[in-house]
């Protein structure tokens, strides 16, 4: 079946500039996760969607970093003003059930890069 | 500060040999561990997991032991094919928390399986 999709799979922007990535996840998933991973560090969790539940963003480094999930399925991820730091890697998962396998399934990623 | 370690950047093994991955974490409340293997370009898929309550889970050609007292954590792969050649992440959670989808992710160790 499909796994989880992101689009675009390469973003290349200029500072200042806003960007917003976007994830599938699988059919069914209740939970969405967002990560991050910059050159060299492990990924880096930065907000998590479960049904109609609060989002926890406490993940998010900054308030230019926002995310909505609609109708509990499609994410979008959103850098406002981009800088140079921002340049990672951003991975979406997605999950049935937080339970004790907590599996997550992760999209390819989007490869942001801030000139 | 780095909760969960992998001390180890990379890896080479032969093919047939085995190959021991390491992972050390610093928090205490975690009590469920995970490794995820990434090819490039891919996102992270789950491999194996094992909850505090064990120190061993094996699943096929792949072993983890827990050693709780060390905060140590290790993944076994034997025997070793070309094919593990891949990142190898490790990561951990409070599964029994009110935040058991937080996923605290490693660096990562990338293994090269020679033939």
């Amino acid at each position: 079946g499909a796994g989880v999709s992101q689009s675009p799979s390469n973003k290349v922007t200029e500072k200042g500039k806003d960007v917003e990535l976007r994830c599938d996840p699988i059919s069914g998933h209740t939970a969405l996760y967002w990560y991050r991973q910059s050159l060299g560090q492990g990924l880096e969790f930065l907000i998590y969607f479960q049904g109609n539940s609060a989002p926890d963003k406490s993940g998010l480094p900054s308030d230019r970093f926002s995310a909505e999930r609609t109708g509990g399925s499609v994410s979008t991820l959103t850098i406002q003003r981009t800088q140079q730091e921002d340049s990672a890697v951003y991975l979406c998962a997605s999950s049935s059930y937080r339970g004790s396998n907590n599996e997550q399934f992760f999209g390819p990623g989007t490869r942001l890069t801030v000139l | 500060d780095q909760q969960v370690k992998q001390n180890s950047p990379s890896l080479s093994v032969q093919e047939g040999r085995i190959s021991i991955l390491n992972c050390d974490y610093t928090n205490s409340m975690f009590d469920y561990f995970l490794w995820y293997k990434k090819y490039p370009a891919e996102g992270p898929t789950f491999l194996i997991s094992i909850s505090s309550i064990k120190d061993k889970n094996e699943d096929g050609r792949f072993t983890v032991f827990l050693n709780k007292s060390a905060k140590h954590l290790s993944l076994h792969i034997v025997p070793s094919q070309p094919g593990d050649s891949a990142v190898y992440f490790c990561a951990a959670t409070e599964n029994s928390g009110g935040s058991n989808y937080k996923l605290t992710f490693g660096k990562g160790t990338l293994l090269t399986v020679n033939p």
